[in-house]
């Protein structure tokens, strides 16, 4: 079945320093998400990319999506406190039609 | 706002028990999904529901059930509860199937004993 890895798994980073997670799949995706959980908390819906090469920023995140579609990743500008929690990409494509298959996240910690 | 609420955020239950957790959603979704979630594991999907009384097999539908009658709820069931069904639960619903925002409930922390 379809798989997404995501590394590194964890991260420690000075507050001001930049961060990045990336993930990549096995299959071709038709789309990935990224979510957000902050620590005690849920999942929290961030972005949706869908087309092959896809930038999207949200203030000091950029989203990319790879020409191949079947990598994407997540890079923080700058980082603050309030950035401290865990990063999921979640795709979907090939045969999990309906289904978003998530990767391990990443754990940020962000030391002030 | 979308509200999908979880009916325990935390329970214990014993080898053996069988055990309900319910989700409700308020936003009239289509979808409705069950995950648990491990550490080093993410998020694994257990069974989803496009429509009232139907479902299909997650990634690890083993030792769950469900049932969906009436369109705003979806509950997981445990027909027999083991320790290795120790974890979080997470509900969640969409609008959409394959394309769409899936909005999480808070968690039920399960502890088997």
């Amino acid at each position: 079945g379809q798989q997404v890895m995501q590394i590194p798994q964890y991260q420690h980073v000075q507050e001001g320093e930049d961060f990045t997670t990336y993930c990549n799949s096995s299959t071709t995706l038709s789309n990935i998400q990224w979510y957000k959980q902050r620590p005690g908390g849920h999942p929290v819906f961030l972005i949706q990319l869908v087309k092959s090469g896809e930038v999207k920023k949200q203030k000091r995140l950029t989203f990319q999506f790879g020409e191949a579609k079947k990598n994407s990743s997540l890079h923080i500008t700058a980082t603050q406190t309030t950035d401290v929690g865990t990063y999921f990409c979640a795709g979907t494509g090939g045969t999990s039609y309906g289904k978003l298959t998530f990767g391990q996240g990443t754990i940020l910690t962000v030391h002030p | 706002d979308v509200k999908v609420t979880q009916s325990s955020r935390y329970l214990v239950k014993r080898t053996g028990e069988k055990v309900f957790l319910e989700c409700v959603q308020d936003m009239d979704h289509e979808n409705m999904f069950w995950y648990r979630q491990d550490p080093g594991l993410g998020l694994r999907l257990i069974y989803f529901s496009y429509d009232v009384k139907m479902k299909e097999k997650g990634d690890i539908p083993e030792g769950y059930s469900v049932s969906r009658e009436k369109k705003e709820r979806f509950s997981l069931i445990l027909e027999s509860a083991s320790t290795n069904q120790t974890s979080m639960y997470l509900c969640a619903s969409s609008l959409f199937l394959t394309t769409d925002t899936q909005y999480f409930g808070p968690g039920t922390r399960l502890t088997v004993l």
